[in-house]
């Protein structure tokens, strides 16, 4: 299980937005993803492998963390980033797939 | 230029069958996984099950085995999810994605780098 929090942000445009998103237990950071989704959109891969930008994302996007606490930062917000936010594991075994979703943060405007 | 599109909006009524598809160009159809997410409404994105399209390899997540079929059809670089019998609980949004990491090595710890812009399915009676 991955648990988001904050629920809901509010924050302005210019500031620093910090997402966790916690594993009830360890996971292999190499497969610990996050997603931006806005609205009537496609979900978009922001970072994979818990550090990773993904080709084209900005980098005012990073991600950190290990074991069962991640953290998705976004140095400084522009309008466009307000979106939901979800973290997903992408696991299991050969036989047994899992790539499980949190329950996202919403971040909006302050 | 990646592109996942997803055939539109559909409105059935409980019991009936339904097929949706997710077309995609701009990389080799074969050498990626696809899978589809569902969103109900207000609620988080769930894995359902995901397809190798060069040899059909199909995985499903435990909550949806046996309540849908996901395929492929690599002639025409499509992938499809289907039910046979809806209900009005799977009245949702659902999503195909392009598993990531290196064309035609079947690997499947992998992010979903694509994703289709989604198709709404209403079941109602």
């Amino acid at each position: 299980v991955l648990t988001q929090s904050p629920g809901t942000l509010s924050l302005s445009p210019g500031e620093r937005a910090t997402l966790s998103c916690r594993a009830s237990q360890s996971v292999t950071s190499t497969f610990l993803a996050w997603y931006q989704h806005k609205p009537g959109q496609a979900p978009r891969l922001l970072i994979y492998s818990a550090s990773n930008r993904a080709p084209g994302i900005p980098d005012r996007f990073s991600g950190s963390g290990s074991g069962t606490d991640f953290t998705l930062t976004i140095s400084r917000l522009e309008p466009e980033d307000f979106a939901m936010y979800y973290c997903q594991h992408y696991g299991g075994s050969p036989e047994y797939r899992r790539y499980t979703f949190g329950h996202g943060t919403k971040l909006e405007i302050k | 230029e990646v592109r996942l599109v997803q055939s539109g909006a559909e409105v059935r009524r409980p019991g009936e069958s339904l097929k949706i598809s997710c077309e995609t160009s701009g990389y080799s159809f074969t050498g990626h996984w696809i899978g589809w997410v569902r969103q109900m409404p207000g609620k988080d994105l769930e894995w359902m099950g995901i397809v190798y399209p060069d040899d059909s390899d199909t995985r499903y997540s435990p909550s949806f085995q046996g309540q849908v079929t996901v395929s492929a059809d690599k002639s025409i670089s499509a992938a499809y999810l289907q039910w046979s019998s809806l209900k009005a609980s799977d009245t949702a949004i659902y999503y195909c994605a392009r598993g990531g990491g290196e064309e035609g090595k079947k690997q499947w710890l992998v992010p979903f780098d694509f994703w289709g812009q989604g198709t709404l399915v209403t079941v109602s009676s």
